[in-house]
């Protein structure tokens, strides 16, 4: 079975920009969340999709924005980015999304903001 | 607030030693904990998760603990290896609707030969 997959791997943006991340989940999961991670911060949520709603929220501004498709896959929207944003964006689906799933992550996408 | 504080931040052992990380949490109801391990360049992988009821689940050379009642929980890592080395991240679930999830900032642990 393949693995949680992003793209892409590797991006830099400069700041203003806008930047769209993409996620492919575990075939039959219908649940991806989206996380932030900063070596400060560690990992932050950023919100969770569930059979293409928005079920969760993280405490992040509307910069931030995602959504998901009828096939599972997911993207993560950052627009007008800062400085800040610079951060590895990793997302991770499970079957059902509770807490009692696991979560299987993918490698992320490590986002620069110059 | 609920928040998860592990300790220590970062740890260096010598290959063949055990080593314990620590997780205290003020997450409150509790639900589950879930120990991580994240490689470098790579995204996390569950090594364990455990219940209220739970005091202690193995997962091969990871031994994880919990006391409900003092909130905390630790990690064993016995007779390690390379390969152990990694960030170690303890995450707390909520039993609440949408079951929030807080994580700790993680121990990075380093395995000299």
């Amino acid at each position: 079975k393949a693995g949680v997959t992003q793209t892409p791997r590797y991006l830099i943006k400069t700041r203003g920009q806008q930047v769209t991340l993409s996620c492919s989940p575990i075939s039959g999961h219908r649940s991806v969340s989206w996380y932030q991670q900063t070596p400060g911060q560690g990992l932050q949520f950023l919100f969770e999709y569930f059979s293409e709603t928005q079920r969760n929220k993280g405490n992040f501004p509307g910069r931030f924005s995602g959504r998901q498709f009828s096939n599972s896959r997911s993207e993560m929207n950052v627009s007008t980015l800062e400085l800040g944003d610079s951060a590895l964006y990793l997302c991770a689906s499970s079957t059902s999304g509770t807490s009692f799933d696991e979560q299987y992550f993918g490698p992320g996408t490590r986002l620069t903001v110059t | 607030k609920n928040q998860v504080e592990q300790s220590p931040q970062s740890l260096i052992i010598l290959e063949g030693k055990n080593c314990t990380l620590q997780c205290n949490y003020t997450v409150s109801p509790f639900s589950n904990l879930r120990w991580y391990k994240q490689d470098t360049g790579r995204g996390p992988v569950s090594l364990t998760i455990m219940t209220f009821s739970e005091n202690t689940k193995s997962n091969g050379r990871y031994t994880a603990t919990l006391d409900a009642d003092t909130k905390q929980s630790s990690l064993h890592i016995t007779a390690s290896q390379l390969s152990d080395s990694a960030s170690y991240i303890c995450v707390v679930s909520a039993a609440s609707s949408g079951d929030k999830l807080t994580f700790g900032t993680g121990t990075r642990l380093a395995v000299r030969p």
